[in-house]
């Protein structure tokens, strides 16, 4: 059964970037996209964007400026980087796993499970 | 501004049946995804595609889609139902972008 356990700095100051790391367990790396989610206090989940085990990447166009997604296959790891952070970034961030199927004539669709177990990051001077 | 949209709050007596629902034009394309959330939990996926659930949800949730729509169906609905909501699908422009709906709040009477 895969498990996403992911770590990183919990406070920041304004300006500074944003670091948090994923790592999978118990599974496949490949074959997957992994995705960064978050969710700021008391509103609902955003998707940052997501990598496969090649480095092929999508990201959020209101966050794609500022987000770098990486992975390392050696590790089973990913890594979410935002840079130039302000107190609108605090909240808590999820890493997930992206799972795709096909449906008839319909497109591929896609799902996130599992889930990491969040991290909460809080930019404040 | 989420391009799929829900309910922010729905209600439901304990043992009812409750419809959530989710619209947005790249439903008419894609399945959604449906997550339950509950205070301080990570999500967790309840219904994905046509309409499956995971190992361990019970079958008192089920899913549907019609045009534009999406609906998370809990038939029977229990106190521990209790929870946020939030579906998920692909952007309607077609690229590898996901959205999530806003959310809607579930409270069992």
């Amino acid at each position: 059964q895969v498990q996403l356990q992911q770590w990183g700095a919990g406070l920041l100051k304004p300006s500074e970037t944003l670091s948090l790391t994923c790592a999978v367990y118990g599974g496949s790396f490949s074959g997957y996209y992994w995705s960064w989610i978050r969710q700021p206090p008391g509103k609902g989940l955003e998707w940052i964007g997501e990598i496969n085990h090649s480095g092929s990447t999508n990201y959020n166009p209101s966050l794609k400026s500022r987000v770098t997604i990486s992975v390392d296959t050696s590790k089973n790891q990913f890594s979410l980087k935002l840079s130039s952070v302000t107190a609108a970034d605090t909240a808590v961030y999820y890493c997930a796993r992206v799972r795709s199927a096909a449906a008839g004539t319909r497109p591929m669709y896609n799902w996130f499970d599992p889930w990491g177990q969040g991290t909460l990051v809080t930019v404040s001077s | 501004s989420s391009e799929l949209t829900q309910d922010p709050a729905v209600s439901v007596a304990l043992g009812q049946t409750v419809r959530i629902t989710c619209q947005g034009d790249s439903l008419r394309s894609y399945y959604a995804s449906w997550y339950q959330q509950k205070p301080g939990q990570a999500p967790v996926l309840v219904i994905y595609g046509k309409n499956n659930r995971p190992s361990g949800i019970p079958d008192r949730f089920s899913g549907s889609s019609s045009g534009n729509t999406a609906s998370l169906t809990i038939t029977g609905a229990q106190a521990e139902d209790e929870a946020d909501y939030y579906c998920n699908s692909r952007d309607s422009s077609g690229n590898h972008l996901r959205v999530f709906g806003g959310g809607t709040k579930l409270t069992v009477l």
